[in-house]
């Protein structure tokens, strides 16, 4: 199983800065034939069920704010917010669907 | 709009069974692969099952295996998760998803609590 490991698992940023998460994959998600990563990432606020920011590592869903953004290729990716905005507290989680499915553990955002 | 409405969940001892379901609108159904990823209490999530649109893949977590059988009428636009021989470990909410590669739509949720 390819295991999806989050960092920091938590952080504090003031309204307005930015705020970048880290993912890391046990084996690379980059499929060669089509050169796309197979990465997704999401959010979910408390007490509501995940939504879909972010796929192929770096392609943004549509309607979600373009402070949004995904980079990275092989085994580590970022999930940035450009400026925090107060509505962006959140847990958020990185997923691969290269092999399976499977999810990071999360990492939480709230302000400082 | 694509929603989907999951129902089913509740209080069940060890060993018990509990029928999910997920009624799908918004969407051609039929067209689609589906899902179930659960959340146990203050955890993380863990994809479940899925099954192809034509209902003749199905795929699942190793842990739930030979217990939980995911299922679909797509005349009714419904996904369906038999969960058998139950465990305190299978405590959580369980989403139903609409699945493109990645899970693009999710319900709401029902909460499953296996307890004595």
């Amino acid at each position: 199983d390819i295991v999806m490991t989050q960092s920091p698992d938590s952080l504090a940023v003031s309204l307005g800065e930015r705020a970048t998460i880290n993912c890391k994959s046990s084996q690379s998600l980059l499929y060669s034939s089509n050169n796309k990563n197979y990465l997704a990432w999401y959010q979910q606020k408390p007490g509501q069920p995940p939504k879909l920011l972010i796929y192929w590592a770096s392609t943004r869903e549509s309607g979600v704010p373009d402070r949004f953004s995904g980079g990275g290729s092989g085994t580590d990716f970022t999930l940035t917010i450009s400026s925090l905005q107060a509505e962006d507290v959140a847990v958020y989680y990185c997923q691969q669907y290269y092999t399976s499915w499977t999810f990071g553990q999360g990492s939480k955002v709230e302000i400082k | 709009e694509v929603q989907l409405v999951e129902s089913g969940g509740g209080f069940v001892q060890p060993g018990g069974s509990l029928r999910l379901s997920c009624v799908a609108s918004g969407f051609t159904f039929r067209n689609y692969w589906m899902s179930w990823v659960r959340q146990a209490p203050g955890k993380g999530l863990e994809w479940v099952a899925n099954i192809k649109y034509d209902g003749n893949d199905k795929n699942y977590v190793d842990s739930v295996k030979g217990r939980f059988i995911i299922s679909r009428d797509d005349a009714k636009n419904s996904l369906y998760l038999q969960m058998n021989s139950l465990r305190a470990e299978d405590t959580a909410v369980y989403y139903c998803a609409r699945l493109e590669d990645y899970f693009d739509h999710w319900g709401q949720g029902t909460l499953v609590t296996v307890s004595s």
